[in-house]
């Protein structure tokens, strides 16, 4: 079974700040990656889908990269509303599942 | 627009059994799979389970095998999940969500989550 290791656990940052949240497979996902926010009392939103792909209305400021076994979700300048909890999850055909990792809040430093 | 409803939910005791309802609007529902996602207090998320658009295959996490079973009724555009034999780590909302596209295991509608407390 892959697990997904997300990192740091939190980010204490500011609005206009760059954010970098890793996430690592502990074997091949190929590109098959995706990102997820999620706020308090609210259900996750697709960010980003096959790694680096944005999901339709994603604004720009967000991007994912990465592909095998580390990936990184981007957040090129912290607006308020971006403070939350990210995941990233892996998809795979066989077993057919979804995997998701143990989430990276992003917090109001 | 698309809207996913979750009901269903609620306190039950070890053992016991709960069918939680996912009715979907918005979209043509026998094209997409659709999926429940969970998550305990406090917690991260768990992907559960998982029902193609024709409803002819099913998916489930190993923790839920045997227990849970999932089905979609395609003239109510309303996916089930029924859930027998209940323990305690079952406790989570419950949310459906619909795959971005077909069997993608990507997930860009979800419902807004149902609680299911297990406890006597």
């Amino acid at each position: 079974e892959i697990v997904l290791t997300q990192s740091p656990a939190t980010l204490s940052l500011s609005p206009g700040e760059r954010a970098t949240l890793s996430c690592r497979a502990s074997q091949s996902v190929s590109s098959y990656l995706a990102w997820y926010q999620q706020k308090p009392g609210q259900a996750p939103r697709l960010l980003i889908y096959d790694a680096s792909n944005r999901a339709t209305g994603i604004p720009a400021r967000f991007s994912g990269s990465g592909s095998g076994t580390d990936f990184t979700l981007t957040i090129s300048s912290l607006e308020p509303e971006d403070f939350a909890v990210y995941y990233c999850q892996q998809r795979s055909n066989w077993p057919p599942r979804g995997t998701f990792g143990q989430g990276t809040k992003v917090e109001i430093k | 627009e698309v809207q996913l409803l979750e009901s269903g939910g609620g306190l039950v005791q070890p053992g016991g059994s709960l069918r939680l309802s996912c009715a979907a609007s918005g979209f043509t529902f026998s094209n997409y799979a659709v999926n429940w996602v969970r998550q305990a207090p406090g917690k991260g998320l768990e992907w559960v389970s998982a029902i193609s658009g024709s409803g002819a295959s099913t998916y489930y996490v190993d923790s839920v095998k045997g227990r849970f079973s999932i089905s979609r009724d395609i003239s109510k555009n309303t996916v089930y999940l029924q859930m027998n034999s209940l323990r305690a780590e079952d406790t989570a909302v419950y949310y459906c969500a619909k795959d971005y596209y077909h069997l993608s295991y990507y997930f860009d509608y979800w419902g807004q989550g149902t609680l299911v407390t297990v406890s006597s």
